[in-house]
């Protein structure tokens, strides 16, 4: 079966500028999360959706937000940019319940703002 | 809070050899659970192995094993006949048992990984 899908794969955007990002889970995976990867911070826990709610949300400004479709499908979307904001964006899905086999992840979108 | 550390940044091993990816965190939680990821240059993480922390034995799949030592809450991974494709960066993970909550993913800083043949 098809695996996380995030689209685009890359992205440049201008300072102060806003971005949404996609992401498609694995068909019948109600959970997805959302996490920033630098080569600073590492990988940071931006926030989480279960069925269209937002469960929980990691620390970051108010400019990180995201939503949640009834298909599962979920996009973040980053307001006003930062240079700080370039990283890995990285999406994973989950069963509901099954947390603990673990979480798959699609392969990222890389942001670049300048 | 939970933290995770991964001592070791970088890590080279002859192809077919083994070697061992070290990992420790702290946490007052007794319900947890404890994962490596790989992630290749291809960016994509993929789990490679994951440990109940109620269960003593330790989880094995194919060359991958670790070696869980709850009481030292320490979690390290094993590559056994080391292949040029585990060539990757390691992060070790942890993740509270949240009860239907947000189950998230702490991460240590990896240890990148180069298998040179």
């Amino acid at each position: 079966k098809a695996g996380v899908t995030q689209t685009p794969r890359y992205l440049i955007k201008t300072r102060g500028q806003q971005v949404t990002l996609s992401c498609s889970p694995i068909s019948g995976h109600r959970s997805v999360s959302w996490y920033q990867q630098t080569p600073g911070q590492g990988l940071q826990f931006l926030f989480e959706y279960f069925s269209e709610t937002q469960r929980n949300k990691g620390n970051f400004p108010g400019r990180f937000s995201g939503r949640q479709f009834s298909n599962s499908r979920s996009e973040m979307n980053v307001s006003t940019l930062e240079l700080g904001d370039s990283a890995l964006y990285l999406c994973a899905s989950s069963l509901a319940g099954a947390f603990n086999y673990g979480y798959t992840f699609g392969s990222g979108t890389r942001l670049t703002v300048v | 809070a939970q933290t995770v550390t991964q001592s070791q940044p970088e890590m080279s091993v002859q192809e077919a050899e083994t070697v061992t990816l070290s990992c420790t965190y702290d946490t007052s939680e007794s319900n947890y659970y404890l994962f490596w990821y790989k992630q290749p240059p291809s960016r994509q993480m993929i789990l490679v192995i994951r440990q109940e922390a109620y269960k003593q034995q330790n989880a094995t799949e194919n060359r991958f094993s670790v070696n869980f030592q709850k009481a030292a809450k320490s979690f390290s991974l094993k590559i056994s006949d080391s292949q040029l494709g585990d060539t990757a960066m390691y992060f070790c993970a942890f993740m509270k048992l949240a009860g239907g909550a947000t189950n998230k993913l702490i991460f240590g800083t990896g240890t990148l990984l180069a298998v040179q043949p």
